[in-house]
């Protein structure tokens, strides 16, 4: 079975600072993941997905198959940055419709 | 467009009542899904729906149901609602394909006293 982890539940670093967030998955298939964030009283939503290959915010995430990990990284982190990650994974697609396996997620705090 | 609604966004309910979560969509997704968050626990899928009269069970259905008889509807019924079904719920919808991102409601908190 599919299974997305986040050793880290907080983590807290200073601004300017450089940021990992670790996410490590379990699963069979060809894995496709995603950053999800959600900043305080706002709606969960999508940073990046790793098919994009893409730098949001300033953050990047590189798929590693070897070590089954997903971490997201900024080089200088802000205080705006401050807020609940979520690693998931893609499963099921080939059989009964595609749907995420989340993390326990990590809340991050950037402080000044 | 308002994306994804979700009502109520409180509700406390006593032991064995129950109630129905409502959730809409005016993006017109396939794609629909309810999940519960516990704190430090992250999301669970509870059920979800490939499209119109089509639903399944995600990983922790028991206690609640749900029905799509729409595109744009997709609620939540939970009955004899019991104390370990207090938690914040989310309903969510994407595109045909999940390559595509999946969109957030506001989330209910439903407490079970």
């Amino acid at each position: 079975a599919q299974r997305v982890t986040q050793p880290e539940k907080l983590l807290s670093v200073f601004k300017g600072a450089p940021v990992e967030l670790k996410c490590n998955y379990s699963y069979s298939g060809s894995p496709e993941l995603f950053w999800y964030v959600q900043y305080s009283r706002q709606r969960l939503q999508l940073l990046l997905r790793h098919i994009s290959r893409e730098s949001i915010k300033g953050f990047t995430a590189d798929l590693n198959k070897g070590e089954t990990s997903f971490h997201l990284k900024k080089p200088f982190a802000q205080e705006e940055d401050s807020a609940m990650y979520y690693c998931a994974l893609i499963h099921g697609r080939e059989t009964s419709g595609s749907r995420l396996t989340f993390g326990e997620g990590t809340q991050l705090t950037v402080n000044p | 467009n308002a994306g994804v609604t979700q009502t109520p966004k409180f509700r406390i309910l006593k032991i064995g009542q129950s109630m129905t979560l409502q959730c809409a969509q005016d993006m017109n997704h396939n794609y629909m899904y309810w999940y519960r968050q516990d704190p430090g626990m992250g999301l669970k899928l509870i059920y979800y729906s490939v499209g119109a009269g089509i639903t399944d069970k995600g990983e922790v259905p028991n206690g609640y149901n749900v029905s799509r008889s729409t595109t744009e509807d997709f609620p939540l019924r939970l009955e004899l609602a019991a104390p370990s079904q207090t938690s914040v719920y989310f309903c969510a919808s994407s595109p045909r394909d999940l390559y595509n991102e999946q969109f957030f409601g506001p989330g209910t908190r439903l407490t079970v006293l």
